[in-house]
């Protein structure tokens, strides 16, 4: 396996609220993105931390927000969640070793009713 | 227009066949590019990185045309594990962010 963890393993919540999702990176990895997957669709780029830093951001609103650790490890926040957030969410880590291969965490099935 | 497309899809075919996907991609400057292989409800997995000379690993060849933003993955050999739905994944240059297609899905019938 990646070495990439992800809690929960699944998650429901109710409209409004707010919701924290976690990954552990791979060892030696400083780089961790976050992608939403839909239904039927492929998994799209919300925002990349590297070194505890933003570091790009797709087309989602401000209510996706992020961190990340010293360790490297991170976390997504959403807030006044919508129906159309239920999706998987994954996380993927990478290292500045001059590759672009990402390494993906098994998700969090979130759903919202 | 998306960013990446693939062949929609799906593809049914019998063990032992050979079958190809394609996917084009928009953005002229991407740098680097992969296959990815996703099972029901998992996690996306590295099937293969594409480079512009082509390369093979095993059953598997990826074939990348730059002029024309043409990627494609040919599977020979079809077993029924190879089931699963296939992501064509573009690097456009920015901080290792990945497009996905959506995916195209093959069954392998026994």
């Amino acid at each position: 396996e990646t070495g990439v963890t992800q809690s929960p393993t699944h998650l429901i919540k109710t409209r409004g609220q707010q919701v924290t999702l976690r990954c552990s990176s791979q060892s030696g990895h400083n780089t961790v993105s976050w992608y939403q997957q839909a239904l039927g669709q492929g998994p799209q780029f919300i925002f990349q931390y590297y070194r505890e830093e933003e570091n790009g951001r797709g087309n989602f609103p401000p209510r996706f927000s992020g961190l990340q650790f010293p360790n490297y490890s991170s976390e997504l926040n959403v807030n006044a969640l919508e129906l159309d957030d239920s999706a998987l969410y994954l996380c993927a880590s990478s290292s500045a070793d001059g590759t672009d291969t990402q390494y993906f965490g098994p998700g969090t099935r979130l759903t919202v009713l | 227009r998306k960013e990446v497309e693939q062949d929609p899809g799906p593809f049914n075919v019998p063990e032992g066949a050979t079958v190809a996907f394609n996917c084009t991609y928009s953005n002229s400057a991407s740098q680097s590019f992969f296959w990815y292989r996703q099972d029901c409800r998992k996690e996306p997995k590295l099937l293969m990185s594409v480079y512009s000379s082509g390369n093979e690993d095993g059953r598997f060849t990826a074939q990348l045309n730059r002029a024309s933003q043409y990627i494609s993955l040919l599977i020979r050999d079809s077993k029924l594990s190879d089931s699963a739905t296939y992501l064509c994944v573009v690097n456009p240059g920015s901080a290792r962010q990945l497009t996905f297609g959506s995916g195209t899905q093959l069954t392998v019938l026994p």
